[in-house]
């Protein structure tokens, strides 16, 4: 089964540093990767996604994510944190047979001023 | 274009009753996905709708149902409650089941007692 793993809870960086929230796969098949960020009292915001090309996708909010197959690892990442960035965030696999979303346990990123 | 709409925001109910709680797609998506999300964990995907049929299912017994309408907003139903049950209920709206981006609402939040 299609899975992911997101091994810190909690992730505290400061403002204009860079960031790193990390997130391991285990697929079967091709993984269809997927990064969401959850503020206080909203839904899931898309904010990027993998499924073929290159091995670094761009999305929103200045954010960016690097498939590795070797590590089977698909790390977010932003060149300089905002405080407006704190929030939880979902790493998430797509498993196509039972068009289920599988979702990491989150990790929640902390921006101080 | 209206985003994806929840009803109720909260609703507190009592072990033994059942549920409805309803979804409005972004308008133009045919399919619609619900997620149970537990206190300090990840969604887990309940069901997904496609054209008003399931369209894939979960791990979740059968008192939590669904339906899905020519309009194609949904309702989740969940019969017998459990205090388990309790959790932060998101609906998910996509543009036909292929597509890999998933619009959420901001969630219905069951408290049962």
């Amino acid at each position: 089964a299609q899975s992911v793993a997101q091994p810190e809870d909690q992730v505290n960086v400061a403002e204009g540093n860079p960031l790193t929230v990390k997130c391991t796969y285990s697929v079967s098949g091709n993984p269809y990767l997927f990064w969401y960020v959850q503020y206080p009292n909203r839904g899931l915001q898309f904010l990027l996604k993998y499924i073929t090309g290159d091995n670094l996708v761009k999305g929103s909010y200045g954010f960016e994510a690097e498939f590795n197959k070797s590590q089977t690892s698909f790390h977010l990442k932003k060149p300089s944190a905002l405080v407006s960035d704190s929030a939880l965030y979902f790493c998430a696999v797509r498993d196509a047979e039972n068009n289920d979303m599988r979702f990491g346990a989150g990790t929640r990123l902390t921006v101080k001023p | 274009e209206t985003g994806v709409t929840q009803s109720p925001t909260h609703l507190i109910k009592t072990r033994g009753q059942q549920v409805t709680l309803r979804c409005s797609s972004q308008s133009g998506h045919n399919t619609v996905s619900w997620y149970q999300q537990a206190l300090g964990q990840g969604p887990q995907f309940i069901f997904q709708y496609y054209r008003e049929e399931e369209n894939g299912r979960g791990n979740f017994p059968p008192r939590f149902s669904g339906l899905q309408f020519p309009n194609y907003s949904s309702e989740l139903n969940v019969n017998a409650l459990e205090l388990d049950d309790s959790a932060l209920y998101l609906c998910a709206s996509s543009l036909e089941t292929a597509t890999y981006e998933q619009y959420f609402g901001p969630g219905t939040r069951l408290t049962v007692t």
